[in-house]
């Protein structure tokens, strides 16, 4: 079945501490990419990779890093998380620019 | 960055109404979106459209591509309560793509 997953599917954090949110793809589609969502403010992508080893910014990329070492995984790190960084986000891959999002991880960071 | 401005915000309609919604846009767009975001899940492509004027169905759902190519809208005719979510529009603008805030859509039975 052709899917996205991400993982964890929720997490609660404190300030500062480093986490890691992975994001795979089994459609061998070479464009991922990581979006936030915030009551009123839709669907905001924080950072994309079209390819291997290649990853640009989207509209709000402060505070995040990700990398893109194979194909199929697109992680997304946080640092050092801080509490505007609750959110509930989303990793999707796409093809001809139809994006299959992941389920979803709702992240608290106290 | 680009943005969609969609409208409405919100919906709470009577079970059987029909709704539309509608996204404007600034800029000229090649390709209009329509994402159906179901509780605790993940937005779902509704309708796709590639062509100015273009109007395409999908069962209850009829979605239609502005002659502008600056706007786009989506209808849904009889609604039941399966229909509850969060419905997005959205875009490609170069290497990104841009999403309206959203419509929610709450239904009455």
């Amino acid at each position: 079945e052709a899917q996205v997953t991400q993982n964890p599917r929720y997490l609660i954090t404190v300030t500062g501490k480093k986490l890691t949110v992975t994001c795979s793809q089994n459609m061998n589609h070479e464009y991922m990419s990581w979006y936030r969502q915030d009551p009123g403010l839709g669907l905001r992508q924080i950072y994309y990779s079209m390819n291997v080893e290649v990853t640009d910014k989207g509209d709000v990329p402060e505070g995040y890093k990700v990398s893109r070492k194979e194909k199929r995984n697109f992680p997304l790190i946080l640092e050092s998380p801080s509490p505007n960084q609750t959110s509930l986000y989303f990793c999707a891959s796409s093809f001809l620019n139809i994006q299959y999002f992941g389920a979803g991880t709702r992240l608290s960071v106290l | 960055g680009q943005q969609l401005n969609q409208s409405p915000q919100s919906m709470f309609i009577q079970e059987g109404e029909d709704v539309s919604m509608n996204c404007t846009s600034s800029s000229i767009f090649n390709t209009w979106l329509w994402y159906k975001q179901d509780p605790g899940e993940g937005p779902v492509l509704l309708i796709a459209l590639y062509k100015a004027g273009e109007l395409t169905s999908n069962g209850r759902l009829t979605a239609q591509f502005g002659i502008t190519r600056k706007d786009s809208f989506l209808n849904i005719s009889a609604s039941i309560p399966s229909d509850v979510g969060i419905y997005f529009c959205a875009g490609p603008y170069g290497n990104k793509l841009v999403f309206g805030a959203g419509t929610i859509l709450r239904v009455k039975s």
